[in-house]
């Protein structure tokens, strides 16, 4: 079992509608908690920051945390075509070695 | 703010010479930096930390002489893939970390990605 677990999609949405995203992970160590989004051949950009649980909104993004599911989401409102990307999950902490630990990511596509 | 730049983006080379891929934090001091490796269709897998003066950690199964890591300065990292092969063609990608930045000083901020193929 991978620590990290993340649907590989591909999630298909019309536009303006929410995108629903989420990872589940089994190290309890994890303490932070970022989505990045990767478009084809390029590096990832970081969206969302979160430390411990809790939500936090930045714009178009919702990001939350359940440490005590061991679950984390994102939400992209009024989703526009410019969102089909990649969505990677990914969580760090001191105890598991400062290193971050992706999700295998989930591809979105957004349609006109 | 936290801008990491890569270069090239795109390498064609033959088997058996070496490459230098460098990374670089643009605009904040990088105390950490990672190079990534990244398939087709498939997530980053860490290669290796670097840490600015010392040697590199290396991940179990690569192999720290055909891919040589340097951190001269806080702001630039080399990875050198000598001897290159076919089976080395791939996205590689480095991010960086800062001294409590943006999002905390566990927040990795990543390079645009080198593609190397080798012929």
């Amino acid at each position: 079992q991978k620590e990290v677990e993340q649907d590989p999609g591909p999630l298909s949405v019309p536009e303006g509608a929410i995108v629903s995203l989420n990872c589940t992970y089994s190290n309890s160590a994890f303490q932070y908690f970022m989505w990045y989004r990767q478009y084809s051949r390029k590096g990832p950009e970081l969206l969302m920051y979160t430390y411990s649980s809790g939500n936090k909104e930045d714009g178009r993004f919702t990001a939350q945390v359940d440490k005590s599911s061991k679950y984390i989401s994102l939400f992209i409102r009024d989703s526009q075509p410019s969102d089909s990307a990649t969505y990677l999950c990914a969580m760090s902490g001191k105890a598991a070695g400062n290193k971050l630990t992706f999700g295998g990511g989930t591809r979105v596509l957004v349609k006109p | 703010g936290a801008v990491v730049s890569q270069h090239p983006s795109w390498v064609i080379c033959k088997s058996g010479t070496s490459v230098k891929i460098e990374c670089r934090s643009l605009d904040f001091q990088a105390t950490t930096m990672f190079w990534y490796r990244q398939f087709p269709k498939q997530s980053l897998m860490l290669m290796a930390t670097s840490n600015e003066g010392s040697k590199a950690t290396y991940e179990q199964g690569v192999e720290k002489d055909k891919f040589l890591i340097n951190h001269a300065s806080l702001t630039l990292s080399t990875l050198t893939v000598t001897s290159a092969h076919p089976e080395d063609s791939s996205f590689y990608i480095c991010s960086a970390r800062g001294r409590g930045g943006q999002g905390g000083t566990d927040t990795q901020y990543f390079g645009p990605g080198t593609r190397l193929t080798v012929l």
